[in-house]
């Protein structure tokens, strides 16, 4: 079955460091996603992209955020100069698009900045 | 907007069973149940769409009142693996595919 696949599955970093957290999605699928899920809490969307461009972002996802899908396979969050507070497991997600069309998480990268 | 969905947690007896209600203050189109076990991803279990019908999956099922703009999951005679915590994830519109999630309903099945 197909899947998304997200790496690392945990990243630890200083705070005011940059990370990027990679997300392959599946294959034929045409939105994209990053969702953040602080610990004991819920799941909040971060941003979608589609045609090669954000298509809608939160309030959560200013300038200290970015997206990419730079060589059409991959699909990347990068984080710069880190937080306490950006602690928190991420989350990739695809989808086909069309009726009824569910989107595929992928299993995460918990990220902890220290 | 966020969903609502209530009870915040819920605690059965195995094959006891148990409902998880979604609501929202402005129109659906369609609800989306996902049950997330601790420190995993969320898996998806079930569509509703608007103008659909209700949706079932073993034990688990789910009904979409539109005109109340509120969703409900029910399980049925629960299982241990039930446990876990329920999300609804809803969108407003057919071309708007980006699902705002609810706090999540925390199931726990004890034998």
């Amino acid at each position: 079955e197909p899947e998304v696949t997200q790496t690392p599955s945990h990243q630890v970093t200083q705070m005011g460091q940059e990370v990027i957290l990679r997300c392959v999605p599946i294959s034929n699928h045409l939105y994209f996603y990053w969702y953040r899920q602080i610990l004991g809490q819920k799941v909040e969307f971060l941003v979608s992209f589609y045609n090669n461009e954000i298509s809608e972002k939160s309030e959560i996802f200013d300038d200290q955020f970015s997206v990419e899908r730079p060589d059409g396979s991959n699909f990347t969050l990068k984080i710069r100069s880190t937080k306490l507070e950006d602690s928190a497991m991420y989350f990739c997600a695809s989808l086909l698009g069309g009726l009824g069309t569910e989107a595929f998480f992928g299993q995460g990268t918990r990220l902890t900045v220290v | 907007q966020q969903p609502v969905q209530s009870p915040q947690a819920v605690i059965l007896r195995e094959g006891e069973d148990a409902v998880i209600n979604c609501s929202s203050s402005k129109a659906l189109y369609s609800v989306h149940w996902y049950r997330q076990k601790h420190g995993e991803a969320p898996i998806f279990l079930m569509i509703l769409l608007k103008g659909g019908e209700q949706k079932g999956h073993d034990k688990i099922s789910a009904s979409f009142n539109e005109k109340k703009q509120q969703s409900s999951l029910y399980l049925t005679a629960s299982q241990l693996s039930y446990s876990g915590t329920y999300f609804c994830g809803t969108n407003k519109r057919s071309n708007d595919y980006k699902l705002s999630f609810g706090a999540g309903t925390t199931v726990t099945v004890r034998a």
